[in-house]
């Protein structure tokens, strides 16, 4: 059964340091979303990939974060440095976004903890 | 701007009992819409995409509505079940872009026994 994987699960971490999330979508998935979810702000799209070119990273602050596809296998988000405003669940999802088919698989996400 | 909304952030209903989600938009007109289950501690779940053109559409106990002139949704599930508990977001694509999902801040649904 494919699934998304994300790593690591869990991440505290102080302010300042860097953080590296790291996501393997699902083989033959053409699209890689980055999202991350707070209970104030909902789930919200910091950037997307197609056939591994950035498409849209608009939702990022393009100062402390940085998302990246190096292989098909593998995509990246960075933040440095950390601040406390990051915390947050950080979800990664991948799709086949051809026409006619839209759903995402999501990933089981990464809990940031910035103190 | 684009805005999605789903009117209740909590729904509490009965076992066996018909449970009617709603989820509203504005500013434009999407190709279609997508409904996405999320339980505590986990990514969301993609159950249903109903396009523009469609009017219902049913997957088991699920059944969802798309009205383009009222820039609604509803999401119902009949025959509830407690294993039903959850959270259900509703997702449109950007205004610029089919790609680009945009998520509903959802509706976290308990039924009781």
């Amino acid at each position: 059964d494919a699934r998304v994987t994300q790593t690591p699960r869990d991440k505290v971490t102080e302010m300042g340091q860097e953080v590296t999330m790291r996501c393997q979508p699902i083989l033959g998935h053409n699209t890689v979303f980055w999202y991350r979810q707070t209970m104030k702000q909902g789930l919200e799209l910091l950037a997307y990939f197609r056939n591994r070119a950035p498409l849209d990273d608009s939702g990022m602050p393009k100062d402390r974060f940085s998302a990246e596809m190096p292989d098909a296998t593998l995509a990246t988000l960075k933040i440095q440095p950390s601040e406390p405003r990051d915390s947050a669940v950080y979800f990664c999802a991948s799709g086949l976004l051809t026409s006619g088919k839209y759903e995402q698989y999501f990933g089981p996400g990464t809990r940031l903890t910035v103190t | 701007s684009q805005k999605i909304e789903q009117n209740s952030e909590a729904l509490n209903i009965q076992e066996g009992k018909t449970a009617t989600l709603t989820c509203n938009y504005t500013n434009y007109s999407p190709a279609y819409l997508q409904w996405y289950r999320q339980d505590p501690g986990r990514g969301p779940v993609f159950l249903l995409l109903i396009r523009e053109n469609e009017k219902e559409k049913r997957k088991e106990r699920l059944k969802v509505t798309f009205d383009t002139t009222l820039k609604q949704s509803l999401f119902h599930i009949t025959a509830s079940q407690p294993a039903d508990s959850a959270t259900y977001l509703c997702a449109l694509p950007g205004y610029s872009s089919a790609s680009k999902i945009i998520f509903g801040s959802g509706t976290r649904l308990s039924i009781r026994p």
